[in-house]
């Protein structure tokens, strides 16, 4: 099956930096999606990206899909950021719109 | 819009009875929902496909018998864990698929069900 490799596994940022999570899967995708996982478990989309770059708000993200790999962009990071950040894809060699998740990003921020 | 709900939030159950853990589509219709499970510190492990109307698609090494999947209708989805037993202690996660074109689709998570077997 697919491989879906996400980096760093774990990041510590003061309040105000900027960071860059990586996602490396080893086949082709028909659905990319980055999810934030909250401190209660809580999993929230945040995009849908299968190729190309989307903004929203301090967050943006780019996938080359020619290259597989995803970037996800978090820019002036705040407290309410921490959590766990997972890509997740559905390869194109399989049918049924089943998403494999990589191992996640866990991001804190401090005060 | 997209949201999807959960319930219970938690549950604790002695060991060799079952729990029945519903998941809701609240403002639009799915067809396709799924099933995870989340140990501590991991990532979520897909345990099966739920379809409307059909039988659940199960992942490999996934007791379809232990599981039960119902999909009664277009906004519903249960996952029944039938005889729990400690080590069936997990966090257990649904989504509900949205497509948004005819080649497109996002899923979305419901808040999930933290199941303690005693």
């Amino acid at each position: 099956g697919i491989q879906v490799e996400q980096s760093p596994p774990d990041l510590i940022l003061q309040e105000g930096a900027n960071s860059t999570l990586r996602c490396n899967f080893s086949d082709s995708v028909n659905n990319l999606q980055w999810f934030h996982q909250n401190p209660w478990g809580q999993l929230i989309n945040l995009f849908y990206i299968p190729s190309g770059t989307k903004q929203n708000g301090r967050l943006s993200a780019t996938t080359v899909a020619t290259e597989r790999y995803s970037l996800l962009y978090i820019s002036s990071s705040q407290t309410t950021d921490s959590g766990v950040y997972f890509c997740a894809v559905d390869p194109k060699e399989t049918s049924g719109s089943r998403l494999t998740f990589g191992e996640g990003t866990q991001l804190t921020v401090n005060p | 819009g997209a949201v999807v709900s959960q319930h219970p939030s938690r549950v604790i159950c002695k060991s060799g009875t079952s729990v029945k853990i519903e998941c809701r589509s609240l403002d639009f219709q799915a067809t396709t929902m799924f099933w995870y499970r989340q140990f501590p510190k991991q990532s979520l492990m897909l345990m099966a496909t739920s379809n409307e109307g059909s039988k659940a698609t199960y992942e490999q090494g996934v007791e379809k018998d232990k599981f039960l999947i119902n999909h009664a209708s277009l906004t519903l989805s249960t996952l029944t864990v039938t005889s729990a037993h400690p080590e069936d202690s997990s966090f257990y996660i649904c989504s509900a698929l949205r497509w948004t074109s005819s080649e497109s689709y996002e899923q979305y998570f419901g808040p999930g069900t933290r199941l303690t077997v005693t």
